[in-house]
């Protein structure tokens, strides 16, 4: 069985800051990583995944994630948090040994807030 | 490119009345998923759609719920009789293959009084 568990419900930080969101993950079996951001009232956007190659991956809006399979754990990160980057997001795991990147599971989410 | 398409967007009803949500996937798209997100907690897989057939429904409480994808392509999610703990957003989801990017709708909120 596969578990995300995700490191704070809530965390904010200046426009300007780094914002760091974190995610640890349970698997039996080597896992896909992905990180996705809804905003209110939205669906989920994809930010990234990691499949398998390169573990520092980038995706949208300059956000970039490192998967480190000795500390299971595959963190969010942005040098300089925007306004924009308020939302809820989410850090979800599936098995690589299977053929969906859409059976996911999520971890709980983290809610960001960028303060001006 | 239109996106995933679901409706209602919200819907309030009462406990052991039945609901019934749409979603469009996107065209072509042959994997479809219906999601369940509780206030305050990720999503969780209900059912798995390739074309019409249930790849997997391990997760969908088949007494009251039910998923159909007659012809391929859209998708209806069914809850009858609702209970109060089945508040929560409904999300549906849909990929090219099943191993392709999954894109998400953008859910229906249901409200059980």
């Amino acid at each position: 069985a596969q578990s995300v568990t995700q490191l704070g419900s809530h965390v904010s930080v200046s426009e300007g800051a780094l914002v760091l969101l974190r995610c640890n993950y349970s698997s039996s079996v080597p896992p896909y990583l992905f990180w996705y951001v809804q905003y209110p009232n939205q669906g989920l956007q994809l930010l990234l995944k990691y499949t398998t190659g390169a573990t520092l991956v980038k995706g949208i809006n300059g956000f970039e994630a490192e998967f480190k399979k000795s500390e299971t754990s595959f963190h969010l990160t942005k040098p300089s948090a925007h306004m924009s980057d308020a939302a809820e997001y989410f850090c979800a795991v599936t098995d690589a040994g299977g053929t969906s990147y859409g059976k996911l599971t999520f971890g709980q989410g983290t809610i960001l807030t960028v303060h001006p | 490119e239109a996106g995933v398409a679901q409706s209602p967007r919200y819907k309030i009803i009462e406990k052991r009345q039945s609901v019934a949500f749409w979603c469009n996937p996107i065209s072509g798209h042959a994997t479809l998923y219906w999601y369940q997100q509780i206030l305050g907690q990720g999503p969780k897989l209900l059912i798995q759609f390739q074309n019409n057939g249930v790849v997997d429904d391990s997760q969908l409480p088949k007494d009251r719920f039910s998923a159909e994808r007659l012809k391929g392509v859209d998708s209806t999610l069914k809850i009858q009789p609702a209970k109060l703990e089945d508040s929560a957003v409904y999300l549906c989801a849909s990929s090219a293959s099943s191993g392709g990017a999954v894109f998400f709708g953008p859910g229906t909120r249901l409200t059980v009084l």
